[in-house]
């Protein structure tokens, strides 16, 4: 597609269930970016996949966050046990990778996760 | 560590008019790398204009110009010739020199634009 795709847009679960939100960059695109926004803490950094490296999980919150990409493409972000403290938006996005200049990230819309 | 600080909470212009929103950063590195985004209520964030660090010129994009005053850290965004659809959050964001090339982003500020 032409820009960043997530779904879904909106995800509301139970406290304990598992989720997992999807994440389609852009064509071309090496690297890929999950990010958290949330009332209160702002937008967080989550985790970050540039080609076929190790990814760098050094944002993720709890050992209950997890993200893998296949194929060097989709990415699935995956919260198991959720908690009410994990509502907020997930973004994601992606960008032509390190090396270029201004190396802009662009974002999709985001999955709204609201946990009850 | 890096950090970014918007502490306008809200701002109006009218229609037309010209606004500045400020932006100032903390860094070490002497390398990096300045971005705006603006995110509408429909939730998806929009890139809107790079200033690089070692930028001769400020960045412009259209109507969205950046102040870069480098020595006082500050990298303020300037829309012209507001528009109704300006109105969103505006954020303000840096990216790290670090290998993983995070964004660091400000609080926000949000644009109300008055008819």
């Amino acid at each position: 597609g032409a820009g960043v795709s997530q779904s879904p847009s909106n995800k509301v679960t139970e406290k304990g269930k598992d989720v997992e939100l999807r994440c389609d960059p852009i064509s071309g695109h090496t690297a890929l970016y999950w990010y958290r926004q949330s009332l209160g803490q702002g937008l967080e950094f989550l985790i970050y996949f540039q080609g076929n490296s190790a990814p760098d999980k050094s944002g993720l919150p709890s050992d209950r966050f997890s993200a893998e990409r296949t194929g060097g493409s989709v990415s699935t972000l995956t919260i198991q046990r959720t908690q009410q403290e994990d509502s907020a938006v997930y973004l994601c996005a992606s960008s032509v990778g390190q090396g270029v200049y201004k190396n802009i990230q662009y974002f999709g819309a985001g999955t709204r996760l609201s946990v009850l | 560590a890096q950090k970014i600080t918007q502490t306008q909470p809200g701002m109006f212009v009218q229609e037309k008019e010209a606004v500045t929103l400020d932006c100032t950063y903390d860094t070490s590195d002497p390398s990096y790398g300045l971005f705006w985004y603006k995110q509408p209520s429909s939730g998806e964030m929009i890139f809107l204009i790079y200033q690089g660090s070692y930028d001769q010129q400020n960045a412009t994009e259209g109507r969205y110009s950046l102040n870069f005053q480098k020595a006082r850290k500050s990298a303020n965004l300037v829309i012209s010739a507001s528009q109704l659809g300006d109105s969103a959050m505006y954020f303000c964001a840096m990216r790290d020199t670090g290998a993983n090339s995070k964004l660091t982003f400000g609080k926000g500020i949000t644009l109300s634009v008055r008819p």
